[in-house]
């Protein structure tokens, strides 16, 4: 079993609707970040949180430490948004990522 | 541009030669961390420095794997006798230490035929 899984696999909307991604860590971790990444390979950093929830624009992230899950909300989807989302946990001091499979979303006009 | 800066883009190689990609990190990060993304997959760990100092090594990264920092400043990572398995995204990112939020570069394509 993968250390951070993630629902559904690929997914598919039309343009408005609102997402829900998800993904479940089975360790423990210092933060959970969700990251985009776009054909050609870049990748951005959206969220980074360790409680809570988090908002940026039309996306929201939260989080539940106790249940090792976490979700990424996008409201009002738009064909721009699809791209590959990624979750990834960091733990302890070095920080470096354990990532997720990530989920394609393709958002149709 | 102060990002993350990977060269090259992409590199087709035949299998067999050497190849080296270059990162160079955000110019105040102290951490440096080469991943490998293979087709339908996620990211996965192969190493990380801490100014020169490289710090932890994925068992991904066998023998004809090597990487380096030597001024604690860009980073190469050498790849020998090439093999078709090779072929992946290298991507790089750069972080501050004590602070979580890594900084991404574009990846390197390698393609090995």
């Amino acid at each position: 079993k993968n250390e951070v899984e993630q629902s559904p696999q690929n997914l598919t909307a039309q343009e408005g609707e609102f997402i829900t991604i998800n993904c479940s860590y089975s360790v423990g971790i210092s933060a959970l970040h969700w990251l985009q990444q776009h054909p050609g390979g870049g990748i951005v950093s959206l969220f980074m949180l360790s409680s809570g929830k988090k908002k940026h624009g039309r996306l929201i992230a939260t989080i539940n430490i106790q249940e090792k899950h976490s979700s990424l909300h996008i409201t009002a989807s738009h064909p721009r948004d699809s791209a590959v989302y990624i979750c990834a946990v960091s733990r302890g001091a070095n920080s470096k990522l354990t990532f997720g499979k990530g989920i394609t979303l393709s958002v149709r006009p | 541009d102060t990002g993350v800066s990977q060269n090259p883009r992409h590199k087709i190689t035949k299998r067999g030669q050497n190849v080296t990609f270059r990162c160079d990190p955000i110019s105040e990060h102290n951490r440096l961390y080469w991943y490998r993304q293979t087709l339908g997959q996620g990211p996965e760990f192969l190493t990380y420095f801490q100014n020169e100092a490289q710090l932890e090594k994925s068992r991904l990264l066998s023998d004809r794997f090597s990487a380096e920092r030597p001024k604690g400043s860009f980073s190469t990572l050498e790849i020998q006798r090439t093999e078709q398995g090779d072929s992946a995204m290298y991507l790089c990112a750069s972080s501050v230490t004590g602070i979580a939020e890594a900084f991404f570069g574009q990846g390197t394509r390698l393609t090995v035929v």
